[in-house]
């Protein structure tokens, strides 16, 4: 799978719009991106994905640029809950199911909000 | 709650021995995903099961091994166990075999080898 990179950490102030970028250069026409978070001494949890096309859920946007080499996560309105490690991952479309359906985890980008 | 269930939360253990970990998917999920998440690694995958069967195998010492039961629970066995072993283990269901890579992780079991 192609790689991502993220900065190691990004601060936000509380109720302010967050933006977290992922580079992907070397991603391939198949590849979906994808983002989880991990909030402290949880589980990883989804978030968003997609593939060519801007997405918008009940989390947060996902900007996809044009030429794809890279995407942004948008939290509209940061809160104190979203204090979490996000994570840039993405999946060859081809290798969707069967052997091939675990994602592989980088380091993330550790988002801290302060009040 | 995800709806993955994970026991136990914390096990504390001594070099040597050998656990279980459980993992309960969330209804009507097939595959079973394992992930094990230390300070120095990050998340490493493990293994995967569906529907009873191996179907991918990541990082996974042959100190370990898992299962997937026909009721479709799975469980995690990590025998000798060493300090290195130390770290949080993640369960990860997903509905099919197909489609969109979504998964639902449990909160974890939290393994301290002494």
């Amino acid at each position: 799978d192609a790689k991502t990179t993220q900065p190691n950490s990004m601060e936000s102030n509380e109720e302010e719009p967050v933006h977290l970028p992922c580079n992907h250069s070397t991603i391939s026409g198949t590849d979906y991106i994808h983002w989880y978070r991990q909030l402290p001494s949880q589980g990883p949890e989804y978030v968003i994905h997609g593939l060519t096309s801007n997405v918008n859920n009940r989390m947060a946007s996902l900007a996809i640029a044009e030429d794809r080499k890279s995407s942004t996560l948008i939290l509209h309105r940061a809160t104190l809950r979203d204090a979490a490690v996000y994570y840039c991952i993405l999946r060859d479309v081809r290798r969707y199911g069967g052997s091939q359906g675990n994602l592989i985890f980088g380091k993330g980008t550790k988002l801290s909000v302060k009040p | 709650d995800s709806g993955v269930t994970q026991t136990p939360k914390h096990l504390i253990t001594a070099t040597g021995q050998r656990v279980t970990l459980r993992c309960s998917p969330r209804s009507g999920d097939l595959s079973v995903y394992w992930y094990q998440q230390s300070l120095d690694q990050g998340l490493q995958f493990l293994i995967q099961y569906y529907n009873g069967e191996e179907r991918a195998k990541g990082n996974i010492l042959e100190r370990f091994s898992a299962q997937q039961f026909p009721d479709l629970h799975s469980e995690l066995n990590l025998s000798s166990l060493e300090l290195g072993d130390s770290a949080l283990y993640f369960c990860a269901s997903r509905r099919g075999d197909s489609g969109a890579n979504v998964l639902t992780f449990g909160a974890g079991s939290r393994l301290t080898v002494l």
